[in-house]
């Protein structure tokens, strides 16, 4: 199974500024994608980072909110840009396996809280 | 709309029972199933995947599908204190690449008392 990490764990910012959140894999990953977690709900989709090509987002979330990077396959860095209070949230990396059944793992997460 | 539907518990069971969780999608051209087990503040850990109807067991855990009825479920064996975590059963549409998005439902809670 792939080992994922996440920088920052947590974070408390203001509102208006922006936080980019990196996730790292310990091996090559064609898909990595991007969640949102809100407190005592399930996991909501931000977008799916492909190496080598434009992220693809889901609805509701835009590329100008939360610009992604996929530089290579080990690595990928979500922003979350002007930021209001509604953006504090759990966000979570995941990486899905090369193999069947395409596994995903997914990061420790970042806490994130706007003031 | 892709749909995949828990009971949100929470589900109680004494230490040493069987805990049943239940699961059902909405989309018939789903491949692949997993189980996560979620503790609170931490993130989401991969516990069992199937994709191929009946069961599969490993260790105290087996999962259970059958694709007719849309449904799958996870059943914990001699359920410990330690199983206390919130279930998130994820159903994918294809077979990973491009088809890889996972459709979480929204998790049951499972606390096991000593």
């Amino acid at each position: 199974s792939a080992v994922i990490s996440q920088k920052p764990s947590r974070d408390i910012c203001q509102r208006g500024t922006s936080l980019t959140i990196q996730c790292q894999v310990d091996s090559q990953v064609t898909m990595m994608f991007w969640y949102r977690q809100q407190p005592g709900q399930s996991l909501t989709l931000i977008a799916t980072a492909n190496q080598g090509s434009e992220a693809t987002y889901e609805s509701g979330f835009v590329i100008d909110k939360f610009p992604i990077s996929r530089p290579n396959l080990t690595f990928s860095t979500l922003t979350v840009s002007n930021m209001s209070p509604e953006d504090s949230s759990i966000y979570l990396c995941s990486a899905e396996q090369t193999l069947a059944p395409y596994e995903q793992y997914f990061g420790p997460g970042t806490r994130l809280t706007v003031t | 709309q892709k749909e995949v539907e828990q009971n949100s518990g929470p589900l109680s069971v004494p230490e040493g029972a069987i805990a049943s969780l239940n699961c059902t999608y909405s989309d018939r051209g789903s491949q692949s199933f997993f189980w996560y087990r979620q503790y609170s503040g931490k993130s989401p850990e991969l516990i069992m995947f199937i994709y191929s109807n009946g069961d599969k067991e490993d260790g105290r855990f087996t999962a259970q599908l059958n694709k007719a009825s849309q449904y799958v479920s996870l059943l914990i064996r001699d359920s410990q204190p330690s199983d206390s975590a919130t279930y998130l059963c994820a159903v994918m549409l294809g077979y990973g690449g491009s088809q890889g998005n996972l459709i979480f439902g929204k998790g049951t809670k499972l606390s096991v008392k000593p």
